[in-house]
């Protein structure tokens, strides 16, 4: 069955460092998200992609905060300048809508960011 | 999106079956209802969906009656590897998930 991956699996960084997280979604989804949960709270979501341009953002995600597709393959997120409150894991979620109206979001594993 | 209500945790025994139901009342007209499971340190698995009725695939039944202001997620014969948070989660599909806290699941021997 198709996955989406993510990288690294754990990513450890200095307070005002920029960190790249990367995703691979699924080949032919069309619609890609990110999303975080910090240890023992909700997932909360971050960004929606599609058609190369946000779809739409949350409050979280604010000019720290960037995504892009730079290839065919792969969606990041970039943060550019990391705070201690960063410290979360990051989920990558694509999806592909189907013709029958029930559309899933498929996510990652994860990557856990930790910010020293 | 609209606000669900689930219980905060339910304790089960293998073998058993456990129905965890969801509230909704202000779910709309294009809102799907879909729930989510998720074991410590992973990523949101899909499970189910469902708009209206009963939909059953080889994992879990997904009840929800006419009104559509709940619906029932229903695992049949449980084992320890089904202890997990369990989200319901109700919004049109090309939107932005919402996760609440969830129902955490716990199955024990």
């Amino acid at each position: 069955e198709p996955e989406v991956t993510q990288t690294p699996s754990h990513q450890v960084t200095q307070m005002g460092q920029e960190v790249i997280l990367r995703c691979v979604p699924i080949s032919n989804h069309l619609y890609f998200y990110w999303y975080r949960q910090i240890l023992g709270q909700k997932v909360e979501f971050l960004v929606s992609f599609y058609n190369n341009e946000i779809s739409e953002k949350s409050e979280i995600f604010d000019d720290q905060f960037s995504v892009e597709r730079p290839d065919g393959s792969n969606f990041t997120l970039k943060i550019r300048s990391t705070k201690l409150e960063d410290s979360a894991m990051y989920f990558c979620a694509s999806m592909q809508p189907g013709t029958s109206g029930t559309d899933t979001q498929y996510f990652g594993p994860g990557t856990r960011l930790t910010v020293l | 999106l609209a606000k669900t209500t689930q219980p905060i945790s339910m304790d089960s025994y293998e073998g058993q079956e456990v129905n965890i139901t969801c509230s909704h009342n202000n779910i709309a007209t294009n809102d799907y209802i879909t729930w989510y499971q998720q074991f410590p340190s992973q990523g949101p698995r899909f499970i189910i969906q469902g708009y209206k009725t009963k939909v059953t695939n080889e994992v879990a039944s997904l009840f929800i009656p006419a009104d559509r202001k709940s619906s029932t997620l229903s695992l049949p014969r449980v084992s320890l590897s089904d202890t997990a948070v369990y989200y319901c989660l109700v919004g049109p599909n090309d939107y932005k998930l919402s996760f609440g806290a969830g129902t955490t699941v716990t199955v024990r021997a």
